[in-house]
């Protein structure tokens, strides 16, 4: 199966600044089958982007998904404070689900 | 506006069988390109796939849990279940169900989530 490793496990950045994530595969994912994940305490996940890059509904422009391969990035341009929050990133191969192990944005 | 709901105990004994039903409403189960799924979190932990079942029948299963997991589904009452056998501590998470959108091109992912629940293993 295709392991995720999310860095890093913790990022402190002030709002308003950028933050980026990273999301390292294993082995070779495709474009169609990787999708973010937000997650605040206490509340289910919730779909952020797919397709590596496309935004779920609702969700705002200031967020945005890169990558290709093994190696792919989330990145939110502005920080707001709801934006604070665990993000996992998760691929789909030959019908098996991973996730990565999640990166921790937090206030600095 | 699609909704789930899990439902079942919150505490099993070691040893014993975790079952957890997720109930669907807004949508219909039987929808093409969807897989109706379970997914866990242990306390401060990460999110571990268990499976998904299509209202077909077929289903898939993490490896890791594979020989110790049944799911099925039950489209008159719109419902899929989760059947876990000899429990033990590790097994203490909260139990998600959620729906796995592989309808087009891209798959989606999990759009739409229950708000789960606990489910401890303990004598």
């Amino acid at each position: 199966e295709i392991v995720l490793t999310q860095s890093p496990g913790t990022l402190s950045v002030s709002p308003g600044e950028r933050a980026t994530l990273s999301c390292r595969a294993s082995q070779s994912v495709s474009n169609t089958y990787l999708t973010w994940y937000q997650q605040k305490a206490g509340q289910a996940p919730r779909l952020l982007m797919y397709g590596i890059s496309i935004r779920a509904t609702g969700i705002p422009g200031r967020f945005s998904g890169s990558g290709s391969g093994t190696d792919f990035t989330l990145t939110i341009s502005r920080l707001e404070p709801e934006d604070y929050a665990v993000y996992y990133c998760q691929q789909y191969d030959r019908s098996l689900i991973t996730f990565g192990q999640g990166t921790r944005l937090e206030m600095k | 506006q699609v909704q789930l709901q899990e439902s079942g105990p919150g505490l099993v004994k070691p040893s014993q069988t975790l079952s957890l039903t997720c109930t669907v409403s807004g949508g219909s189960i039987n929808s093409g390109g969807y897989y109706w799924s379970w997914i866990r979190q242990s306390s401060g932990e990460g999110l571990e796939w268990i499976g998904y079942i299509h209202n077909s029948g077929r289903t898939y299963n993490s490896p890791s849990l594979k020989s110790r997991v049944t799911l099925s589904v039950d489209t008159s009452k719109n419902q899929f279940s989760l059947k876990l056998y000899s429990v033990s501590a590790a097994d203490t998470a909260v139990y998600y169900c959620a729906r796995y959108d592989s309808s087009g091109y891209y798959y989606v992912g999990f759009d739409y989530w229950g708000p789960g629940t606990l489910v401890t293993v303990s004598s």
